[in-house]
C-alpha cells in the first residue's frame, strides 16, 4: 500500500535551516513525489517535485532557500534562511496505479 | 497568470447534492489534467479525484467512488464535481487544481470552497 509518513511537527528558529521528512512506504522507494506549502487560512502551494535520486525542479516564484534531496526511501525538504511566512503546513505527495496520496502533513513552526 | 477559481459550495443535508465549478484561465486548459482534493477541518489534504486533458478518462478515491463525479468543459475552461448523497464526512474545504505536465501532482492551487453537511 502506497503511503507517506511525515512527522506532524518541526519547529527552527529565524535565520536557521530546517529539513522536513517524507518517508515512502515499503516498496516504493524509487517513487518521485512533490512538495507542497499551505500557510494559514490559505489553499496550497506548490514548490517543488523531487525524483528518487534528488533531482528536483521547483514551481514559479519558488525561492533558492527551498530545496530538496533524497536517500533511499525518504524525501527531503530543507528550508534555509528561515523567515516568518514559511511558518506554514507542509505537505509531501504521491501517486501510483491511479491513486494520488497526500502524507499528512508537516507543521513548522518558526521561533 | 494561471487562475483557478472555485464556485458552488455552501451548506446542505445528509444525502443531497451539490455541484462545484472550477473556473480556469491563464492557460491552455483543454492541455492539462485537472484534480479536485479536498481539506477537512483542522485536517490534512485528501485527493478526490482527477480527469486528464480530454476527459476521457476519470479517477476517483475510495472514499467518494460511485458517489461523486468529475467531468470538464474545455469549451469553457471549466472544472465540475458533482456530489451527491452527501455524508457530514464530506464537509471540507474543496480545491481544484491544475496537473503538473508528465506528472500526477499538480503546480497551481485554488483558493478553495467550502462544503458543510449538516442537518
Amino acid at each position: 500500500q502506497l503511503v507517506l509518513t511525515q512527522s506532524p511537527s518541526a519547529s527552527a528558529s529565524l535565520g536557521a535551516s530546517v529539513r522536513l521528512t517524507c518517508t515512502l512506504s515499503s516498496g516504493h522507494n524509487t517513487y518521485t513525489i512533490a512538495w507542497h506549502q499551505q500557510r494559514p487560512q490559505k489553499g496550497p502551494r506548490y514548490l517543488m517535485k523531487l525524483n528518487s535520486d534528488g533531482g528536483h525542479s521547483k514551481g514559479d516564484g519558488i525561492p533558492d532557500r527551498f530545496s530538496g534531496s533524497s536517500s533511499g526511501a525518504e524525501r527531503y525538504l530543507t528550508i534555509s534562511s528561515l523567515q516568518s511566512e514559511d511558518e506554514a503546513d507542509y505537505y509531501c505527495q504521491t501517486w501510483g496505479s491511479g491513486i494520488r496520496v497526500f502524507g499528512g502533513g508537516t507543521k513548522l513552526t518558526v521561533l | 497568470e494561471v487562475q483557478l477559481l472555485e464556485s458552488g459550495g455552501g451548506l446542505v443535508q445528509p444525502g443531497g447534492s451539490l455541484r462545484l465549478s472550477c473556473a480556469a484561465s491563464g492557460f491552455t486548459f483543454s492541455s492539462y489534467g485537472m484534480t479536485w482534493v479536498r481539506q477537512a477541518p483542522g485536517k490534512g489534504l485528501e485527493w478526490v479525484s482527477n480527469i486528464i486533458d480530454s476527459g476521457a478518462s476519470t479517477y476517483y478515491a475510495d472514499s467518494v467512488r460511485g458517489r461523486f463525479t468529475i467531468s470538464r468543459d474545455n469549451s469553457r475552461n471549466t472544472l465540475y464535481l458533482q456530489m451527491s448523497r452527501l455524508r457530514a464526512e464530506d464537509t471540507a474545504v474543496y480545491y481544484c487544481a491544475k496537473d503538473l505536465e508528465g506528472t500526477s501532482s499538480s503546480d497551481y492551487w485554488g483558493r478553495g470552497t467550502l462544503v458543510t453537511v449538516s442537518s
